[in-house]
């Protein structure tokens, strides 16, 4: 089954503890991001990335962390710098240029304790 | 700052009536408009987009609108059933296209 993965599906820490969430896809897209999304709030951007070895912040960067080693994978560093972490994180994919159909992942949903 | 409105945040239609989602975005630059339907525990789809050499695409019981004077585009949704229940994300690229900015959704419920 073609597509984005995203990994867990639910993750339960403890306040001050990092968190990283897995993110492959295996549609050959150079493009991905990272959103956020919250009751009332919509999708907001993380960070994404148009390229190997390069990404940019999005709207609410801080408290987070990203890499892009691979063109596959996209994995997101949820830090304990971040105020308010728990949430519904979607990863989602497409070709470099952003005028086309975004490919979403299932979500990873956490929940800090 | 880079962002796009939606309204309204919630909607309640009896099956069969028409259901209409509004938004605005601020990049005069934004050239694809993008619609996407979320159901209950699932990932965000892509229904229906637009883009900026065109002023109204249809797909079935479908339409998106768009006006880039005014800067607001719209989703129409004709004949609705109970499956169309679902959050509507509305989104516009901007920075030259590097990224989308979606809407904070509408919680569309048809009543059967």
């Amino acid at each position: 089954d073609g597509g984005i993965t995203q990994s867990p599906k639910y993750l339960f820490r403890k306040e001050g503890q990092n968190v990283t969430l897995s993110c492959e896809q295996n549609l050959n897209h150079d493009a991905m991001y990272w959103y956020r999304q919250d009751p009332g709030q919509g999708l907001r951007l993380i960070y994404y990335s148009q390229i190997v070895n390069d990404f940019q912040k999005g709207d609410i960067a801080e408290g987070y962390s990203v890499s892009r080693e691979k063109k596959e994978s996209f994995p997101l560093t949820v830090t304990s710098a971040q105020k308010n972490p728990t949430a519904f994180y979607l990863c989602a994919s497409t070709w470099a240029s952003n005028t086309g159909e975004l490919f979403f992942g299932e979500g990873s949903r956490l929940t800090v304790l | 700052g880079e962002n796009v409105e939606q309204h309204p945040s919630t909607l309640s239609v009896q099956e069969g009536d028409s259901a209409v989602i509004k938004c605005t975005y601020s990049d005069s630059a934004s050239n694809y408009f993008p619609w996407y339907k979320q159901e209950l525990g699932k990932r965000p789809q892509l229904i229906i987009d637009i883009r900026s050499n065109v002023g109204e695409k249809k797909d079935q019981r479908i339409a998106v609108t768009l006006n880039k004077t005014a800067k607001h585009f719209s989703l129409h949704i004709t004949e609705t059933q109970p499956e169309d229940s679902a959050v509507y994300f509305c989104a516009a690229n901007m920075e030259y296209g590097n990224k989308l900015v979606f809407g904070a959704g509408t919680i569309l419920r048809v009543k059967s």
